[in-house]
């Protein structure tokens, strides 16, 4: 199974920079995904980590250590419109029924204020 | 890029019918789609896997009898919610696999916008 946990609530200002963590206990690991909800709205891709390291597009950079479970968001200049949930995402290894779905922790809302 | 898109957006229903909710891959072959639920200030759930020409993989706790998918093609696939109540009041979310990763990351899953289903 897997176990995902990251802040339910964060709060920060507009300009300045925030770090959403994620931890994971999983028992098969094929890629760790993040992706932006605004309420009432599908979820939206923002990255996607399969290898140790920082990934960075724009003001949002991912980072993933694979031996310690661990993942975190970066986003940076922060804006208003950056106010949403923000969801990190495990996929399994799908063994055998090619599934590969995603399992998903319960999402850090993120209000960004002036 | 890929789309997928989803019918109804919301539907409100009364309590004992039947709904179906559609998820089709617009610009791509999607031979898995993945059906979730999220409940209000919750994250998505997975329901279960739709894979194309065969039967659905339902995740523990979901009744395969009251939540029927049909994934008849590889651009669409089907979730009724059977005899519906108030409880499964919630949003529907389908995403879909580019098989064949030609719009984007073989990886990348692509979500629908969503279904508000309301049973009165």
């Amino acid at each position: 199974g897997q176990n995902i946990d990251q802040p339910t609530e964060m709060t920060a200002t507009e300009g300045a920079i925030v770090q959403i963590n994620c931890t994971y206990q999983t028992s098969g690991f094929n890629g760790l995904f993040w992706y932006q909800q605004h309420a009432g709205e599908a979820p939206t891709f923002l990255s996607y980590n399969v290898l140790d390291g920082l990934e960075e597009k724009g003001r949002f950079s991912s980072f993933l250590s694979r031996s310690k479970g661990y993942s975190y968001l970066l986003l940076k200049e922060l804006q208003m419109k950056d106010s949403a949930s923000y969801l990190c995402a495990v996929r399994d290894e799908g063994q055998g029924t090619g599934r590969r779905a995603l399992t998903f922790g319960s999402g850090t809302r993120l209000q960004v204020q002036p | 890029g890929a789309v997928v898109s989803q019918h109804p957006s919301w539907v409100i229903c009364k309590s004992g019918t039947s709904v179906k909710i559609e998820c089709r891959s617009l610009d791509f072959q999607a031979t898995t789609m993945f059906w979730y639920r999220q409940f209000p200030k919750q994250s998505l759930m997975l329901m279960a896997t739709s894979n194309e020409g065969s039967k659905a993989t339902y995740e523990q706790g979901v009744e395969k009898d009251k939540f029927l998918i049909n994934h008849a093609s590889l651009t669409l696939s089907t979730l009724t919610v059977t005899s519906a109540h108030p409880e499964d009041s919630s949003f529907y979310i389908c995403s879909a696999r580019d098989r064949d990763g030609t719009s984007g990351p073989s990886y990348e899953q692509y979500f629908g916008p969503g279904t508000r289903l309301t049973v009165t």
